[in-house]
């Protein structure tokens, strides 16, 4: 099994700043990553996919980079409903793997 | 838009038995796969089985394989998980979710999700 890490663990940030997150895969998974994002209460919300595509109706702000077991999302300037709790997903191997999430909270 | 349903949770003992389902509206149900994924409280998400557009295909992580089967009813739009054998360590919300691919075998990511049924295993 695959085994995805996020760092960190909690991301303080002011809203305006850029927010990085990274995402660590165990063995290679080529491009086939994908970022959610959850609200407390709330399902998550596909918000990357191939690592870089934005998903329909995602703002620009997102973006997301990487390849084999090195991989991030940036949130480039930080709006007030961008913050909740982001995990990354593979699919390139079985059984499909999340990372345990990196929470982005007001700093 | 597309919409997903998800109902049948609730508390069952350890050992017993639940089937969850998950009602699907906003797209063309049997054209896709359809995955379930669960959270456990305060945890991290953990992907489930996943069942083929035409329900002749399913996946299972070595979890939950032998102690749960998803099935589908395409009449019904209706999207199935039948759980035996629980343990407290499977209590958690689930999460029906739909795969991205048309007809096809991807099984990738999920486009799309419910909100969620919560199954508490608890004597």
């Amino acid at each position: 099994e695959i085994v995805m890490t996020q760092s960190p663990g909690t991301l303080s940030v002011s809203p305006g700043e850029r927010a990085t997150l990274s995402c660590r895969a165990s063995q290679r998974v080529s491009s086939n990553l994908a970022w959610y994002q959850q609200k407390p209460g709330q399902a998550p919300r596909l918000l990357i996919y191939d690592t870089f595509t934005r998903a329909t109706g995602i703002p620009a702000r997102f973006s997301g980079r990487g390849s084999g077991t090195e991989f991030t999302l940036t949130i480039s300037s930080l709006q007030s409903e961008d913050f909740a709790v982001y995990f990354c997903q593979q699919y390139n191997n079985w059984p499909r793997t999340f990372g345990q999430g990196t929470k982005v909270e007001i700093e | 838009q597309v919409q997903l349903v998800e109902s049948g949770g609730g508390v069952v003992q350890p050992g017993g038995s639940l089937r969850l389902s998950c009602v699907a509206s906003g797209f063309t149900f049997s054209d896709y796969g359809m995955h379930w994924v669960r959270q456990a409280p305060g945890r991290g998400l953990e992907w489930m089985a996943v069942i083929s557009f035409d329900g002749t295909t399913k996946h299972y992580p070595d979890s939950v394989k032998g102690r749960f089967t998803i099935s589908r009813d395409n009449s019904q739009n209706t999207l199935y998980v039948e759980m035996m054998s629980l343990r407290p360590e499977d209590t958690a919300v689930y999460f029906c979710a739909k795969d991205p691919c048309r007809r096809t075998s991807c099984y990738t990511y999920f486009d799309h999700w419910g909100q969620g049924t919560l199954v508490t295993v608890s004597s």
